[in-house]
């Protein structure tokens, strides 16, 4: 077991591009959650999908976040016009079912310069 | 809505000494209550949890936390830390209604050799 795979590990992105993360959950688990981590807000939850179905994205900002989750093998968090403010570190988590022990990966360190 | 309130940013204590990270939740239902530690560079671990029964939960590395509804608190405590301690530590919540788990915004713990 490979754990959550989160790729790529850094993304350099100029202002106002587009930017794809992608999340590879652990087998088997139906719950797959996307955070951001800064230093001045700390964890922030974006959203999350249960059985590969969007459950909650109270966190997304509106205008320029999307997430999706095409099967159950990967999630992906688009971010279109890129802003310096979205700088972050962008962490997934799986878990295998309701409220249970969350598995992370280590994370997309995003720079938007 | 759920949230969690860590109110020490930063803790720093000599290796050996005892440890009490504070942690309070907001939750007007049953809550789940988690800890999670962060290594540099890494993603989130959980440390422990509880859902019901026994208030004091033991975890991994001697780590312990107490669950005290009357005051809505969930402190983890440690006997005697180790240099190898040092990391941020991040109290959570979440319930059986919701696989929405929101997390604290951390303590980050230095040990001092």
């Amino acid at each position: 077991n490979a754990g959550v795979i989160q790729t790529p590990r850094h993304k350099v992105t100029g202002k106002g591009q587009e930017a794809t993360l992608w999340c590879e959950p652990i087998s088997g688990h139906s719950a797959v959650f996307w955070y951001r981590q800064t230093i001045v807000q700390g964890l922030e939850f974006l959203t999350y999908f249960r059985n590969q179905a969007p459950i909650d994205d109270s966190g997304m900002p509106k205008e320029r976040f999307s997430a999706q989750m095409p099967n159950q093998s990967h999630s992906t968090l688009k971010i279109q016009s890129t802003q310096p403010q979205d700088s972050a570190v962008y962490l997934c988590a799986s878990s295998f079912d309701n409220a249970e022990t969350l598995y992370f990966g280590s994370g997309t360190r995003l720079t938007v310069l | 809505a759920q949230s969690v309130t860590q109110p020490d940013a930063r803790v720093t204590v000599s290796e050996g000494a005892s440890l009490q990270l504070r942690c309070k939740y907001s939750y007007s239902g049953t809550p789940y209550l988690f800890w999670y530690v962060q290594y540099p560079r890494q993603g989130l671990q959980l440390l422990l949890k509880y859902y019901s029964g026994d208030p004091v939960v033991q975890g991994v590395n001697g780590f312990e936390a107490e669950f005290i509804k009357s005051n809505s608190s969930f402190h983890l405590r440690k006997a005697s830390v180790h240099w190898s301690d040092s990391a941020v530590y991040f109290c959570a919540v979440s319930s059986s209604n919701t696989n929405k788990v929101v997390f604290g915004t951390g303590t980050r713990l230095q040990v001092l050799p």
